[in-house]
């Protein structure tokens, strides 16, 4: 069966510090991958996605990056944290034709 | 574009009340619906989907219908417990490559013992 993972679970960093979270999935290939942030008591709002290897698509612009090196790992990157950057990060993956996404545990990421 | 519009909450109820969360949608063509539960401080979960109109998604005695005429997909369940307490976030997806979700704000449910 698929899983995913991602880490850390808890970060706190420091404001112009860089940011590096993780997600794999395993158990399946070639998976569209996705990255949203989810601020607090409010909905996920979509940051990037993937439909293949190399492959990333924005959908707001801000100091965030992603990259998708390996097919089945998804990284969400940035060079300087800004306090608006809190949240809580979710990577999930989806499958074939009216698939549903699934997503990982999230990453609570907190900027002092 | 699409959007999702769900029922503002909080929502409090007592154990073994009936619940409904009602979701609306905008969207062309036919896309898929679908219901995500988040516990607190956990990702998302799949509750239950719908894929065509008149379809019904169930789980965990939750359902909801897929009504292509009033572009509703409302979520219920017949009596709710302690242990459903969560955020529920109703969903669509247009397919195509990308199979991107749009998502509704969620709705926030307690319920009481």
């Amino acid at each position: 069966s698929q899983t995913i993972h991602q880490w850390p679970a808890t970060l706190v960093q420091p404001v112009g510090s860089p940011l590096s979270l993780e997600c794999t999935v395993e158990g399946t290939s070639n998976p569209n991958l996705y990255w949203y942030r989810q601020a607090a008591g409010r909905g996920l709002q979509l940051l990037f996605y993937s439909v293949g290897i190399g492959q990333i698509s924005s959908e707001v612009p801000q100091n965030l990056s992603a990259s998708r090196p390996q097919d089945r790992q998804f990284i969400l990157s940035s060079k300087k944290l800004l306090l608006s950057d809190s949240g809580f990060y979710l990577c999930a993956w989806a499958g074939g034709q009216a698939q549903p996404q699934h997503f990982g545990d999230g990453t609570r990421l907190s900027i002092l | 574009g699409d959007s999702v519009t769900q029922m503002e909450g909080p929502v409090t109820l007592s154990e073994e009340a009936f619940l409904t969360i009602n979701c609306t949608y905008t969207a062309t063509g036919y896309p898929s619906l679908f219901w995500y539960v988040q516990y607190p401080g956990e990702g998302l979960q799949l509750l239950l989907k719908a894929t065509k109109a008149d379809d019904k998604g169930s789980n965990k005695g939750f359902e909801a219908t897929y009504r292509k005429e009033t572009t509703s997909f409302h979520l219920e369940k017949g009596s709710v417990q302690v242990s459903d307490s969560a955020v529920y976030f109703c969903a669509l997806s247009r397919g195509g490559s990308a199979r991107q979700l749009t998502f509704g704000s969620g709705t926030q449910l307690t319920v009481l013992p």
